[in-house]
């Protein structure tokens, strides 16, 4: 059973619009994540939450709104869509832990194509 | 920044071949690197496959080998015999063991495809 769930899989949207990326974990953790894979580009980290709060904010666009209404919900809204926000986005999580290493867990992803 | 290279595939080898694929990392924003390869097989997300988080040792897993090499700056993926079921995407990465964040600094990918 994926223990991280992204929807919708595959979404396409036209240019201008807005959608919103769904992300849930049901591995207990306390830290969620965003990463974006364009295409011929290496994986980008996007944003940290922690305890349902931004931890981290690599992305310089605030068309890009995380929005977490549960501690396991970590939701992406993209509005004003561009062509160039096309890629795969992934979801992550991890239990954060300051005295240890814990592994970073990634859902399949949302293939996002602005057209 | 941080960044890491990794061998530009694809990579195709036969079964029961060896398999290296090289991984350097620049950290120049991190004091304590941590190592990472990841994998993702068709169809599946993307998962851990080895982690070292020590300068010096070794990690493994699935027979699957990565030494990190603080002198080279390197964490190359090796396997003394590849299995056809070893055809995916590998990612090396790279975290801070200061901060303990899910923060990793990723490859571009290596794409293997392990021939029967």
């Amino acid at each position: 059973d994926p223990k991280i769930i992204q929807k919708p899989k595959y979404l396409v949207a036209v240019t201008g619009s807005e959608k919103i990326l769904i992300c849930e974990q049901y591995l207990g953790h306390n830290a969620m994540y965003w990463y974006r894979q364009s295409a011929k580009k290496p994986l980008e980290f996007m944003f940290s939450y922690s305890y349902q709060k931004l931890m981290d904010n690599q992305t310089a666009s605030s068309r890009f709104q995380p929005q977490s209404s549960k501690k396991n919900h970590l939701d992406l809204q993209i509005t004003a869509l561009k062509p160039d926000d096309s890629a795969t986005y992934f979801c992550a999580s991890s239990q954060f832990r300051t005295d240890a290493n814990t592994e970073v867990f990634f859902g399949k992803g949302t293939r996002l194509t602005v057209v | 920044g941080d960044s890491v290279t990794q061998t530009e595939g694809p990579v195709t080898v036969s079964e029961s071949e060896s398999l290296i694929i090289n991984c350097t990392y620049s950290a120049t924003s991190i004091a304590y690197p941590n190592l990472f390869w990841y994998v993702r097989y068709p169809g599946e997300g993307l998962q851990l496959l080895l982690k070292v988080i020590t300068a010096g040792q070794k990690g493994s897993s699935r027979g699957f080998e990565a030494t990190y090499n603080k002198e080279t700056t390197s964490f190359h993926l090796q396997k003394a015999s590849v299995q056809e079921s070893d055809s995916a995407v590998y990612y090396c990465a790279l975290g801070d063991r200061s901060t303990n964040t899910g923060k990793l600094t990723f490859g571009d990918g290596t794409v293997l495809t392990v021939k029967p």
